[in-house]
């Protein structure tokens, strides 16, 4: 079973400062991993995809992902409280029958505190 | 402009009925899949499919069944079989590649058992 853990939160951050959100990863094959936002009701939405080591960059948003150690980071700087949401982390997998299958984890829960 | 539509946004649905949820893509997109979303919890893959009239369980099944007789198109069906339907569900679209493209979701469709 390919698992993708994530703290659940909920993490509650102040307006301005940074939250991270974190997630690790239990298939070593995994080759693409993505963060969506979720807002209460509504689909994920796609934010940031990463698919090297280091550091990615967007605006606010900076994915940070370490295949060594199976783990994947989102940092939001500068908090808004239009970012308080929940983040799934997924990862991808590709084998033969199961082609482009994404694995979800449950997500955190972020809180942006005005 | 091009993206994924579910219908209908809610549905209630009697003990005993079967309902169809529909969902249809103009991306282009191979892939298809469908999740179901419990408050609380992540995203499960109930089915999915790479191409026109071939589709996989994933790891709900049980309760559920497909068709992909057009690749813009991948209903699902909740049949009487399933004990507990009351979920959010929302249909993805993805192309395919080596390292995977992020999915596109639908706006979800709320289904309530009355």
């Amino acid at each position: 079973q390919k698992e993708v853990e994530q703290n659940s939160g909920p993490l509650s951050v102040p307006e301005g400062a940074i939250a991270s959100l974190n997630c690790t990863y239990s298939d070593r094959g995994s080759q693409s991993f993505f963060w969506y936002r979720q807002y209460s009701g509504k689909s994920p939405e796609l934010i940031m995809f990463i698919y090297s080591n280091g550091d990615k960059e967007d605006g606010r948003f900076t994915a940070q992902l370490n295949k060594a150690s199976q783990y994947v980071s989102l940092l939001i700087r500068d908090s808004q409280p239009s970012d308080s949401a929940t983040y799934l982390c997924a990862v991808t997998s590709l084998t033969s029958n199961t082609g482009n299958q994404f694995y979800f984890g449950t997500g955190t829960s972020l809180t942006v505190i005005p | 402009d091009g993206g994924i539509t579910q219908s209908p946004k809610y549905l209630f649905r009697k003990e005993g009925q079967n309902v169809t949820l529909s969902c249809e893509q103009n991306l282009n997109h191979d892939a298809m899949y469908w999740y179901r979303q419990d408050p609380g919890q992540g995203l499960r893959l109930i089915y999915y499919s790479q191409i026109v009239n071939d589709f996989q369980k994933g790891d709900i099944a049980e309760g559920y069944s497909v068709s992909r007789e057009k690749k813009e198109s991948f209903p699902l069906t909740v049949t009487s079989a399933q004990k507990n339907p009351t979920a959010f569900y929302l249909c993805a679209s993805s192309g395919l590649g080596a390292r995977g493209y992020g999915y596109t979701f639908g706006s979800g469709t709320r289904l309530t058992v009355v």
